[in-house]
């Protein structure tokens, strides 16, 4: 079975200064997706970076860039230059491809990590 | 565009009660998703639906029931509320291609009592 851990409950960082996020999965498959959620307290859950297993470059969106290393299935997210908005839960999240054996490749989340923004 | 609108925001049930959450969309998707948040966890997929007249179980079906008679609409019925349902509850759509990610709803905050 497929699963995503975020061992890193809480995290802190200073405003402008630079945090990384951790998230590991277990998975048998070769093609799948990676993304990060940010969940603000308003609960709204919003996409902030997504990456494609067979694409070797790092996702970047601006101020969020991940650092994909397959082989170690490890997916970690850096947000550079924080902003006190950028204070939320993230979630890491993984999909399979859709495959015709009925795999339907829905999201698997993990935990959660808390990132607090001190101005 | 309103893309998916959840209702109610909260509810507060008693033990035995029931009631349907209800999620809509107006972005065409085929896929539609309940899912469950509890405190300190990830999401967890209760049902799933890839088009209208067909739905199947997730990770935490027990409990729910789900229809799904047009594509707008994915409501989830909770039949003799526990405690152990209390949590948010999400709904979040896709289309069909891989290229986009989901849409999620704001959430219900459910608390059985």
């Amino acid at each position: 079975a497929q699963t995503v851990t975020q061992s890193q409950p809480e995290m802190s960082v200073q405003e402008a200064e630079t945090v990384t996020l951790s998230c590991t999965y277990d998975t048998s498959e070769s093609d799948y997706y990676l993304f990060w959620y940010k969940q603000p307290p308003s609960r709204q859950m919003i996409l902030v970076i997504r990456q494609e297993a067979y694409k070797q470059q790092n996702a970047t969106e601006n101020r969020f860039s991940v650092n994909f290393q397959k082989a170690a299935k490890s997916f970690s997210l850096k947000i550079s230059d924080s902003q006190l908005g950028d204070a939320a839960m993230y979630f890491c999240a993984y999909r399979i491809r859709p495959n015709y054996g009925g795999s339907q490749g829905n999201l698997i989340f993990g935990k959660g990590t808390k990132l607090s923004v001190k101005p | 565009n309103a893309g998916v609108t959840q209702t109610p925001k909260f509810r507060i049930l008693k033990i035995g009660q029931s009631m349907t959450l209800q999620c809509a969309q107006d972005m065409n998707h085929n896929y539609m998703y309940w899912y469950r948040q509890d405190p300190g966890m990830g999401l967890k997929l209760i049902y799933y639906s890839v088009g209208a007249g067909i739905t199947d179980k997730g990770e935490v079906p027990n409990g729910y029931n789900v229809s799904r008679s047009t594509t707008e609409d994915f409501p989830l019925r909770l039949e003799l509320a526990a405690p152990s349902q209390t949590s948010v509850y999400f709904c979040a759509s896709r289309p069909q291609s891989l290229d986009y990610g989901y849409t999620f709803g704001s959430g219900t905050r459910l608390t059985v009592v």
